[in-house]
């Protein structure tokens, strides 16, 4: 069965850092990734997905996530964060062989001034 | 174009009290999956309707249940409600059945407290 890990509950970063969001998946056949974010009292918002071709995928808001495949990654990053980046981060996976979705437990990101 | 709409937002309801929650899709969307977010559990998925047959379905007892109408809005009932049914209850949209291309279109939710 498919699965997806975001190894870190929490990530601090500082306005104008770098900011890493990392997950790990474990598919059979080949994956479809995709990131969420959800601002408090809100559903889920499509970020960036992966389905084949470069690895390197960019997505809304200034985000963008590598696709490492002997690696099992699917890390979001951000080159420079605003505070509005402050929200909680969903990785997803869907298995394509059996249709299910898969989301991670969430990374709740916060950047400070 | 409009979103994902899920009404009510919020409810109260009181343990052994059914309810319905209901789910507009996008226009065109053919395609209502059904998530339930707690703090503990984070998103787990309930079940997967695309023209009017449920296609995919969770690991939920049976007091969860759901339809989907000719014109692709969606209800989900819980009947017999236990204080661990409160959660945020969200729809997700997507235009066609299983792998979404472009990933769903999350509704805003339907926050259920039980008391």
């Amino acid at each position: 069965a498919q699965s997806v890990a975001q190894p870190e509950d929490q990530v601090n970063v500082a306005e104008g850092n770098p900011l890493t969001v990392k997950c790990t998946y474990s598919v059979s056949g080949n994956p479809y990734l995709f990131w969420y974010v959800q601002y408090p009292n809100r559903g889920l918002q499509f970020l960036l997905k992966y389905i084949t071709g470069d690895n390197l995928v960019k997505g809304s808001y200034g985000f963008e996530a590598e696709f490492n495949k002997s690696q099992t990654s699917f890390h979001l990053k951000k080159p420079s964060a605003l505070v509005s980046d402050s929200a909680l981060y969903f990785c997803a996976v869907r298995d394509n062989s059996n249709n299910d979705m898969r989301f991670g437990a969430g990374t709740r990101l916060t950047v400070k001034p | 174009k409009a979103g994902v709409t899920q009404t009510p937002r919020y409810l109260i309801k009181t343990r052994g009290q059914q309810v319905t929650l209901s789910c507009s899709p996008i226009s065109g969307h053919r395609s209502v999956s059904w998530y339930q977010q707690t703090p503990g559990q984070g998103l787990q998925f309930l079940f997967e309707y695309f023209s009017e047959t449920q296609r995919n379905k969770g690991n939920f007892p049976g007091r969860f249940s759901g339809r989907q109408f000719s014109n692709s809005r969606s209800e989900m009932n819980v009947s017999t409600l236990e204080l661990g049914d409160s959660a945020l209850y969200l729809c997700a949209s997507s235009l066609v059945e299983g792998g979404p291309v472009y990933g769903y279109t999350f509704g805003s939710g339907t926050r259920l407290t039980v008391v």
